[in-house]
């Protein structure tokens, strides 16, 4: 079946611009994730959702970044006003029950970001 | 002790050569763990889960040792292939900061021929 797939792939745009990165997870998977990964880094949690209960927002690095899921499906993060250092892969995964650390994460291509 | 540690490496050996990495965890109560792949400019994709003492498959090991709270991979004749970080992978807290599973930094290996 179909992985996780993000869009778009690449984007480059220009610092104080906002953007818009998707991820479209696994069907069925009801927990969803989003990373940050910078050049030669580890990776960064930023937001956690499983299923209808409130996000786990607390790896979000400021009130510039936010995230959107829409019952068990598409995902959106949200960079408004973007800074250099926001440069960095962002990645998505997702996996069948969150919370447990019982299943494992299953991981998109990325979206490369790069502000101008 | 961090909630996951591994040494980054880069660990250079030779093709064929046995490599082994460890991976510390703080979390004692713990009960299942992962090692990913992540491969140059990829994407991190499972390698291994292990659930209970250990795991094995085909040329790779991995063994946990609860008492200690670290976790092990081996590898055994070692490919070219091979080369890539090592992502150890340990269940957060319960609705802790990290979501469910928490990524080691990783580490780096290097085959050589």
């Amino acid at each position: 079946g179909a992985g996780v797939s993000q869009s778009p792939s690449n984007k480059v745009t220009e610092k104080g611009k906002d953007v818009e990165l998707r991820c479209d997870p696994i069907s069925g998977h009801t927990a969803l994730y989003w990373y940050r990964q910078r050049l030669g880094q580890g990776l960064e949690f930023l937001i956690y959702f499983q299923g209808n209960s409130a996000p786990d927002k607390s790896g979000l690095p400021s009130d510039r970044f936010s995230a959107e899921r829409t019952g068990e499906s598409v995902s959106t993060l949200t960079i408004q006003r973007t800074q250099q250092e926001d440069s960095a892969v962002y990645l998505c995964a997702s996996s069948l029950v969150g919370g447990q650390g019982n299943q494992p994460q299953h991981f998109g291509d990325g979206t490369r970001l790069s502000i101008l | 002790r961090k909630e996951v540690e591994q040494d980054p490496g880069p660990f250079n050996v030779p093709e064929g050569a046995t490599v082994a990495f460890n991976c510390t965890y703080s979390n004692s109560a713990s009960q299942s763990f992962f090692w990913y792949r992540q491969d140059c400019r990829k994407e991190p994709k499972l390698l291994m889960s292990v659930y209970s003492s250990g795991n094995e498959d085909g040329r790779f090991t991995a063994q946990l040792n609860r008492a200690s709270q670290y976790i092990s991979l081996l590898i055994r004749d070692s490919k070219l292939s091979d080369s890539a970080t090592y992502l150890c992978v340990v269940p957060g807290n319960y609705g802790g900061s990290q979501g469910n599973l928490i990524f080691g930094k990783g580490t780096k290996l290097s085959v050589k021929p």
